[in-house]
C-alpha cells in the first residue's frame, strides 16, 4: 500500500478556508512537507514541519501534525483562485515519499 | 540564486532511442535528487548524490537508467533504449545538508514523450 495518502480532490469557494489532509505510515519520519504544483510546472515548496512540532503557521498557511495518528493537515485561510493547484504531502526519513496529490479547485 | 534549472523542458523521442537530461542545482547545494512523476501521481524517487557520490541508486527503474554528477555540480540522467512506459515528467531537486532541514527545492522538470 501507499506510504502517504491524500484525498484526490477538494473544491472550495473563494474566501473560504481549505483543509487538505494527509496520512503517513513511517513513524520515523523526521520532516513533513507540503508542496504545490501548478499545471506543467515543478513542485514549489510551501512549508515544512519538524516531527517534534505539532503546529506551524506561515501567513495564510497553517500546518497541524498529529504524530500519534500520523496525520498532517494544511489549512489555507482566505483561499484565492490563484491557490488552485495540486498539493502534495511528503514525509522524509532517509528518502522522500510523496502522496498522489490533492487537486484543489477554488470557485469564484 | 536562480533556483534549480533543467534542460530540456520537453523531449519527444522514438522508442529505442537514448535520451539525456541535465539538471543544474542551486549553486551552494551539495545534494541533488532525481524523481519521476507520472500523470496523477506524486514524484517517485530514483536516485541522489551528495557532492559527486551517488549514495542511492537501487531505486533506479531499470539498468537502462543511469545518472552522473561528475564534478559535484550539474547532473545528467540518461535513459537508454527508451520505451513508451518511460514517458513521464523527470524532476530534479537539490538541497543543502547544512541548512533548512535539508529541504529539497525542485526544478521545472523535463517532460519526456516516447512515441
Amino acid at each position: 500500500g501507499e506510504d502517504v495518502e491524500q484525498s484526490l480532490f477538494l473544491s472550495v469557494r473563494e474566501g473560504d478556508s481549505s483543509v487538505i489532509n494527509c496520512t503517513y505510515t513511517d513513524s520515523s519520519s523526521t520532516y513533513l512537507y507540503w508542496y504545490k504544483q501548478e499545471p506543467g510546472a515543478g513542485l514549489q515548496l510551501l512549508t515544512y514541519i519538524f516531527s517534534n512540532m505539532d503546529m506551524k503557521q506561515d501567513q495564510r498557511l497553517t500546518v497541524l501534525l498529529n504524530k500519534k495518528d500520523k496525520h498532517l493537515s494544511l489549512r489555507i485561510a482566505d483561499t484565492q483562485t490563484g491557490d488552485s493547484a495540486i498539493y502534495f504531502c511528503a514525509e522524509r526519513d532517509n528518502d522522500m515519499r510523496f502522496g498522489a496529490g490533492t487537486r484543489l479547485t477554488v470557485k469564484p | 540564486d536562480t533556483g534549480v534549472s533543467q534542460d530540456p523542458r520537453h523531449k519527444i523521442t522514438k522508442r529505442g532511442q537514448n535520451v539525456t537530461f541535465r539538471c543544474d542545482p542551486i549553486s551552494e547545494h551539495n545534494r541533488l535528487y532525481w524523481y519521476r512523476q507520472t500523470l496523477g501521481q506524486g514524484p517517485e524517487f530514483l536516485t541522489y548524490f551528495q557532492n559527486e557520490a551517488q549514495l542511492e541508486k537501487s531505486r533506479l527503474l531499470s539498468d537502462r537508467f543511469s545518472a552522473e554528477r561528475p564534478k559535484g555540480s550539474f547532473s545528467t540522467l540518461e535513459i537508454q533504449r527508451t520505451e513508451q512506459g518511460d514517458s513521464a515528467m523527470y524532476l530534479c531537486a537539490s538541497s543543502s545538508l547544512y541548512s533548512g532541514g535539508d529541504t529539497q527545492y525542485f526544478g521545472p522538470g523535463t517532460r519526456l514523450t516516447v512515441l
